[in-house]
This record gives C-alpha cells, sequence and structure tokens, in this order.
C-alpha cells in the first residue's frame, strides 16, 4: 500500500528566510507526486508535482521542491518565505495505476514576521 | 476557483439521520474523489470514481455509499450519522489518472 509521511507536524521559519517542508512517500513502481497548501476554511490548492523529467520542479507562488528518487522524498522549498505562505501543506502520491491520491498528514507552516 | 463545486458548503443534522453531498467536478474531468478531513486525522481517502465507474476505495465506512452519474457529477450518501461523522468532506476532480487533482471548498458537516 502507498503511503506519506510528513514528519513535522509544524516549521517554524522568519520572513526571508528560506523553508523547507519535508516529504517521503512509498508507493509501487514510479510515484506521482504533489504538493496542496490549505488556508483556513479553504480547499486544497495544488502547488505542484512530479511526474517525470527534471528532479527539481517549480510551482505556484515561488514553490519548488526535489524529487530524490534513492531516498524517496519530494521536500518542498522556497528561498525566502513570506508571512502569506503561511498554511497547511501536504504532500501527495499517486501510483503507477492512477488510482488513489494518498496524502501525507499535512505540516503547518509559521511564517513569523 | 478551481473549477468543483460542493454542495452544501454547510450541514448540521442530527444523528441517525441520512444526508447526500453534491459534487460537481471540472467541465472535462472524469476522476472523481471524496475525502474526509476530521481536526486530527487528516486527508483520508474515501473512494474514487473514473468516467462513472468505481475506481479505488479507501476508507470508507459502510454506512457511507458514492456513486458518479452519466453528467459526471457524484453524490455522497452518508447515512445513520453519528457524532463522529461531523468533519468537512471535500471533492476533488482531476482530468486523468495521473493528472493534478482540484479539490471543491468542502462541505463542513456537522452532527448534533
Amino acid at each position: 500500500a502507498q503511503s506519506v509521511a510528513q514528519p513535522e507536524d509544524q516549521v517554524n521559519v522568519a520572513e526571508g528566510n528560506p523553508l523547507t517542508v519535508k516529504c517521503t512517500y512509498s508507493v509501487s513502481g514510479n510515484p506521482y507526486l504533489f504538493w496542496y497548501v490549505q488556508y483556513p476554511n479553504r480547499g486544497l490548492q495544488f502547488l505542484l508535482k512530479y511526474i517525470t523529467g527534471d528532479n527539481l520542479v517549480k510551482g505556484s507562488y515561488g514553490f519548488e521542491a526535489e524529487f530524490n528518487k534513492s531516498q524517496t522524498s519530494f521536500h518542498l522549498k522556497k528561498p525566502s518565505a513570506l508571512v502569506s505562505d503561511s498554511a497547511l501543506y501536504f504532500c501527495a502520491v499517486r501510483d503507477n495505476a492512477g488510482n488513489m491520491l494518498t496524502f501525507g498528514g499535512g505540516t503547518r507552516l509559521m511564517v513569523k514576521p | 476557483d478551481s473549477g468543483v463545486t460542493q454542495t452544501p458548503k454547510h450541514l448540521i443534522t442530527a444523528t441517525g439521520q441520512r444526508v447526500t453531498l453534491r459534487c460537481s467536478p471540472r467541465s472535462g474531468d472524469l476522476s472523481v474523489y471524496w475525502y474526509q478531513q476530521s481536526l486530527d486525522q487528516g486527508l483520508q481517502f474515501l473512494i474514487q470514481y473514473y468516467n462513472g465507474e468505481e475506481r479505488a476505495k479507501g476508507n470508507i465506512l459502510e454506512r457511507f455509499s458514492a456513486q458518479q452519474f452519466p453528467d459526471l457529477h457524484s453524490e455522497l450518501n452518508l447515512s445513520s450519522l453519528e457524532l463522529g461523522d461531523s468533519a468537512l468532506y471535500f471533492c476533488a476532480s482531476s482530468e486523468g489518472m495521473n493528472t493534478e487533482a482540484f479539490f471543491g471548498q468542502g462541505t463542513r458537516l456537522t452532527v448534533v
């Protein structure tokens, strides 16, 4: 069965500093990986995805993520955090068959001025 | 706006009752997913449909059922409701099997 782990419940970072939100996954075959962001009382918004190709993928709002096959990781990064980036971030994986988009438990990002 | 529409936005009902949540996917999307988000349990996958057929099933209770209609909208039926069923229920849709899913705003169900 596929699974996603987000080891940090919360990440605190100062505005202007780089941020990393960690994600590791387990899936049969090649993974399809996604990051989503959720603001309070809102649905999830798609940020970026890795399907194939370059291990560094760029997404919305200046976010990027690095796929590392040997470490089965897909960490979300941003060079300079904004207070408005404060939200709940979810990593997700889908298997080769295209079924079941499985989410991690979420990481709350707090960016302080 | 993701293009995925969920109704109603809020629902308050009593234990033992039955409710139906509705989802209209983005135009052209064939896959529909249902998720439950509780305060301390993250996003739990319930069920997925693709072009009217059930594709994958997660930890969906027997009291819950869903279907996807020929016009591709989907309904999630929750019956014999319990207090613990109070949660946010999200619908998402995707164009294909390997593309990103887009989420609706959710239905907040409160069982009293």
